[in-house]
């Protein structure tokens, strides 16, 4: 099945940094999804991005599909950015499934 | 409000119990996923549905069962041939998209299961 790699495993930040984590996969996908899991445990869904560019307040997201990777940046970081970032990709064969990456652990301290 | 419910937040277990956890959802979505997380992984897909009275199994469905009686409802049980039970359990849902497509997955706030 496709593999899905993300970088840096855990990262620190100084409260208004600004920072970028990359998701590399291993095949061609249609789809790309990015998702924050607060400390709580929660998911939420940041992106929805097949390709291009997409931007939601102080976060945007890019994936080359081509090159078979994808970006998400975090610019002037807060505390409440602190959590696991995942990424996402359509499971090999389809069905509506998701094969999710092994995740970036952010800290933002004050 | 719409979105999907899981309960309950926390669940104890002793050897050799089942247990069932609860996923609700009012989003009208046709598609329902169990996944399991683990300490410092990531997420490991257990079942899905795509229709009522239909499930497929996923990567790691060994000790599980599920049900899928109402578009609403998709429970997962934990049966005593479950090797590892204790992990954080996560329900999510979506729309079903033709084409090889896959919709953006929706999360509830999930159940964390500790075998004593």
């Amino acid at each position: 099945g496709i593999q899905v790699e993300q970088s840096p495993p855990d990262l620190i930040l100084q409260e208004g940094a600004n920072s970028t984590l990359r998701c590399n996969f291993s095949d061609s996908v249609n789809n790309l999804q990015w998702f924050h899991q607060n400390p709580w445990g929660q998911l939420i869904n940041l992106f929805y991005i097949p390709s291009g560019t997409k931007q939601n307040g102080r976060l945007s997201a890019t994936t080359v599909a081509t090159e078979r990777y994808s970006l998400l940046y975090i610019s002037s970081s807060q505390t409440t950015d602190s959590g696991v970032y995942f990424c996402a990709v359509p499971f090999t064969g389809g069905g509506n499934k998701l094969t999710f990456g092994t995740g970036t652990q952010l800290k933002v301290e004050l | 409000d719409g979105g999907i419910t899981q309960s309950p937040k926390y669940l104890f277990r002793k050897e050799g119990q089942n247990v069932t956890l609860s996923c609700e959802q009012n989003l009208n979505h046709d598609a329902m996923y169990w996944y399991r997380q683990d300490p410092g992984q990531g997420l490991r897909l257990i079942y899905y549905s795509q229709i009522v009275n239909d499930f497929q199994k996923g990567d790691i469905a060994e000790g599980y069962s599920v049900s899928r009686e109402k578009k609403e409802s998709f429970p997962l049980t934990v049966t005593s041939a479950q090797k590892n039970p204790t992990a954080f359990y996560l329900c999510a849902s979506s729309s079903l998209l033709s084409g090889g497509f896959t919709d953006t997955q929706y999360f509830g706030p999930g159940t964390r299961l500790t075998v004593l």
